[in-house]
Formats: structure tokens, sequence, C-alpha cells
């Protein structure tokens, strides 16, 4: 499995981003996949995901409402449409996999993580 | 939110001896289905994270047998034990609650050799 981030930039507080992850070497569909982002220096933190059972959608507070997780399974390509961007946003976004489609039980598979810097 | 602690820090190990790295929930993450909604990762320098244990005590796929996850009966504290060190250890663990989101991750212990 290989997972392959793009989109990440240097944009100015209240700009926008679309951030791609590209998936090879499993079939797309039906997998839960994920965003957790890493400030510079520090650790991991959660950001969203898009269910493989059924398309649902889940945030952590902090982006609720700014950034909309979606998916393409014809493209293998995991998304994260990211809006009103903030300084506290900067970091590198990983996407990565669930070893289920149904419930959580671990990411198996991450990809390299793509840079999203927010500053004026 | 379910938050996570860990400790310690960090932790300088011998080659060959033994860690331990302790995480602790402020909720139970006892699923009803028995499991023990807990992940451990490494983060080795310049990495990505990597996956070693998923629900509490099960090693993913290529994880030497030297890392072992457990998890009290309360479903609240957990431990990752590393036997036989290795360089190659060396890194940033995190433990992450997959219980209920938002999933959230410990704040991290730094193993040195």
């Amino acid at each position: 499995v290989h997972l392959l981030e793009s989109g990440g930039d240097w944009v100015q507080p209240g700009g926008s981003l679309r951030l791609s992850c590209t998936v090879s070497g499993i079939t797309f569909s039906g997998i839960t996949m994920s965003w957790v982002r890493q400030a510079p220096g520090k650790g991991l933190e959660w950001v969203s995901s898009i269910m493989g059972t059924d398309g649902s959608t889940q945030y952590t507070d902090a982006v609720k409402g700014r950034f909309t997780v979606s998916k393409d399974s014809s493209k293998n390509a995991l998304y994260l449409q990211m809006n009103s961007l903030r300084v506290e946003d900067t970091a590198l976004y990983y996407c990565a996999k669930d070893l289920r489609p149904d419930v959580y039980w671990g990411f198996d598979s991450w990809g390299q993580g793509t840079l999203v810097t927010v500053s004026s | 939110d379910i938050v996570m602690t860990q400790s310690p820090l960090s932790l300088s190990v011998t080659p060959g001896e033994s860690a331990s790295i302790s995480c602790r929930s402020s909720h139970s993450l006892l699923k009803s289905t028995g499991n023990k909604c807990l992940a451990w990762y490494l983060q080795k320098p310049g990495q990505s994270p990597q996956l070693l244990i998923f629900l509490a005590s099960n090693r993913a796929s290529g994880v030497p047998d030297r890392f072992s996850g457990s998890g009290s009966a309360s479903g609240t504290d957990f431990t990752l034990k590393i036997s036989r060190v290795e360089a190659e250890d060396v890194g940033v663990y995190y433990c992450m609650q997959t219980l209920q989101p938002p999933l959230t991750f410990g704040g991290g212990t730094k193993v040195e050799i």
C-alpha cells in the first residue's frame, strides 16, 4: 500500500488549500481514511476521517466548519478542502489508512506528509 | 474529548535492555465487544509514524515480537514494552485512543539510546 499526499503550500490567513492523497496497492473503496497533522516540533493530532462503510465524515472541533474531507474512489484519491485557514493550522499533514473499514483500530499505512504553512 | 497522558516524556535505554512506556486514558477504552481501543505508534526521526500495536495488545504486520502491549482490566491504563532494545527503536512513541472521535493521541515519549 502506498499513500502519496500533495497540495501543501504557503497560504495567508483566511486562505484556502486542497490537499490530495493518492492511494495505490489496495482497493480504495471501502477503506477508512484519515488526515492527521503534526505542527512543527509537536505531536500528532487527528484531523478528520471518512469511513469506508458508509462514507460518513468526522472532524476534530478545531477544524469543523472549515475543513471538508472527501474521496473519489474512481481516482483512488482522498481530499481535504481547507478553508478559512489559520496560523495554527500550520503543520505537516499526513493521510493514513485504517486497518478496518467500519471502526477505528489503528492507522497501518501513512503517507510521507505534505506541508501547509499559514502565515502573513 | 478523551485525554491521553503518556509517561515518561523521555527515556534513555541501553541496547539489549527493556523499556516500558505508559499511557493513561481519561475514559475507559473498553468497548462492549471486549476490545480495548488503543493503538501504539513509533515515529522514527524524519519519518512518518508506523503502527506497532492495535487493540492494546495486537502487533501490526511486520512488527517484531520484542514489542508488546497490554492494558488494565479497567481499560484506562496501558503499557508498551520493548524487550531487547535495539538502536533502530529510537524515536517518539505515541499512544492513540480509537474508541471514539475525536481520536486523540498522547503527547509522545522520546526514546533515545
